[in-house]
C-alpha cells in the first residue's frame, strides 16, 4: 500500500495562476480531507469528502475547489492563486467519516509570488 | 462550533524530564472523538491515539500516557522520561458532527524541544 500520496511536493505560482494539487489513497477510505498548515495556526480544514460525490466546506474554503468522482482521488483546485495561499497543504484520509484516525500525505509546499 | 485549544505554544525540557501537553476542547456534541498527532521535524503527521467521548479511561503506551477528563473538557498528554526523539510538534484534534457530517478540528499545536 502506498497510503496517501500527494503531488507535487513543491510548487511556485504567480498571483492569479490556477493549479490542482493531487491527492490519492489506496486504502479504500471513505473520508478524505484537505488542510493547510501555517505557522502558529495549526492545521485548518479547507474541504472534506465523506464519500465519492459528496463534499463539504471546512473552516477556510474560499479560493479553493474540490470534487470527488472516485473513492481514491480528491484533488484540490486553486482557482486564482493569491499570496495568502502560500502554505503547506496536507491531504488526509480515514476509514470512515471522522471516527477513525487520519492518514496523512507527505504535504505540498506551495509558494505564491 | 467546536474548538480545540493548546495554550502551550512551545515547551523545552531537558532529556529524562517528564512533560505534559495540555489540550482543552469545546463541543456541543454528546458523541465525539479526540486525537493526538505528532509532527516530527521531517514534517509528516503521525497518529498517536484516539479516544471517544464515552471512554474516560486513561491510557498508557510505553512512555506516553493520556488523561481524558470530560468534567474539565481536557485531554492531556504526558511523556515520561522524555527523549530527544520526542522533539516534535504535537497536535490535539476533535471530531464532531454538530448535526451534520463529521469534521475534524485541530489545535494550533505545541512544539516540544527535548534538550540532551
Amino acid at each position: 500500500n502506498a497510503g496517501v500520496t500527494q503531488t507535487p511536493k513543491f510548487q511556485v505560482l504567480k498571483t492569479g495562476q490556477s493549479m490542482t494539487l493531487q491527492c490519492a489513497q489506496d486504502m479504500n477510505h471513505e473520508y478524505m480531507s484537505w488542510y493547510r498548515q501555517d505557522p502558529g495556526m495549526g492545521l485548518r480544514l479547507i474541504h472534506y469528502s465523506v464519500g465519492a460525490g459528496i463534499t463539504d466546506q471546512g473552516e477556510v474554503p474560499n479560493g479553493y475547489n474540490v470534487s470527488r468522482s472516485t473513492t481514491e482521488d480528491f484533488p484540490l483546485r486553486l482557482l486564482s492563486a493569491a499570496p495568502s495561499q502560500t502554505s503547506v497543504y496536507f491531504c488526509a484520509s480515514s476509514k470512515r467519516q471522522g471516527y477513525n484516525e487520519q492518514f496523512f500525505g507527505p504535504g505540498t509546499r506551495l509558494t505564491v509570488l | 462550533a467546536q474548538k480545540v485549544t493548546q495554550a502551550q505554544t512551545e515547551i523545552s525540557v531537558v532529556e529524562k524530564e517528564d512533560v505534559t501537553l495540555d489540550c482543552v476542547y469545546e463541543t456541543r456534541d454528546t458523541t465525539y472523538y479526540l486525537f493526538w498527532y505528532k509532527q516530527p521535524p521531517s514534517g509528516e503527521l503521525v497518529f498517536l491515539i484516539r479516544r471517544n467521548s464515552f471512554d474516560e479511561q486513561n491510557e498508557i503506551s510505553g512512555r506516553y500516557s493520556w488523561n481524558f477528563q470530560k468534567s474539565t473538557s481536557s485531554f492531556n498528554f504526558t511523556i515520561t522520561a522524555s527523549q530527544v526523539v520526542d522533539s516534535a510538534v504535537y497536535f490535539c484534534a476533535l471530531s464532531g458532527n454538530s448535526g451534520g457530517y463529521q469534521k475534524v478540528t485541530f489545535g494550533t499545536g505545541t512544539k516540544l524541544q527535548v534538550i540532551p
